[in-house]
């Protein structure tokens, strides 16, 4: 069946270091990729998405391409901010599987 | 605009009881999701409504577990009996569109349920 994978937390960095969150995953067919993320006492929310192949999402300053030679969703940003820290999710389509999230901190 | 709610946000029930949680969707929006997320996990998906009907109850761990959306919008979770490994945070979630396009799904606060 689909699964999703992602690296496990938590991830603590620094104002303005890089961040990268790997995804990987397993389905049959091409399904659609997304990242959510959740903030501290609020709800899940849409992040990017990507549809196809080499199709990039972005948002916020988050992109993450959609890789089908290696099933991989890699979440990055140039510069995380404090109020980047949350906890975020990879996911794809059809019935919506998601990975275990990672838990970012970002300190001042 | 109102986003998807959720209620009660908080449910303590003993093992054995019966509880109903309900959610409410955006108005308009066609698609239904059910997640179950345990601690430290992603959401788990139970159950899927197309307006009222459940086209996908393959993620109900159990035939304790029942959901409805008799009219196309509000939708219930039903578990009966309540069991300690029932304890969760369980999530509604709706989309604009149907199933097989790929869209956002939009998700409320959830509900915590707690099983003494």
């Amino acid at each position: 069946g689909n699964s999703v994978t992602q690296m496990e937390g938590p991830v603590t960095l620094s104002e303005e270091a890089f961040l990268t969150i790997n995804c990987t995953y397993t389905a049959t067919g091409y399904p659609s990729l997304f990242w959510y993320v959740q903030y501290p006492g609020e709800g899940l929310q849409l992040l990017l998405k990507a549809t196809k192949a080499d199709d990039k999402g972005s948002n916020k300053g988050f992109e993450a391409t959609y890789r089908k030679e290696t099933t991989s969703f890699h979440l990055e940003k140039g510069s995380v901010q404090v109020s980047d820290s949350a906890v975020y999710f990879c996911a794809l389509s059809d019935r919506s599987t998601f990975g275990d999230g990672t838990t970012l901190t970002v300190k001042p | 605009g109102a986003g998807v709610s959720q209620s009660p946000r908080y449910k303590v029930a003993k093992r054995g009881q019966d509880v109903a949680l309900r959610c409410d969707p955006i108005s308009g929006h066609v698609s239904l999701f059910w997640y179950q997320q345990a601690l430290g996990q992603g959401p788990e998906f139970l159950t899927y409504f197309q307006n009222e009907a459940q086209l996908d109850k393959s993620g109900l761990p159990s035939d304790r577990f029942f959901a409805e959306r008799p009219e196309g919008s509000v939708s219930t979770l039903k578990i009966q009996r309540t069991q300690q490994e029932d304890s969760a945070v369980y999530l509604c979630a709706s989309s604009l569109a149907t199933s097989g396009v790929p869209n956002e799904q939009f998700f409320g606060p959830g509900t915590r349920l707690t099983v003494l």
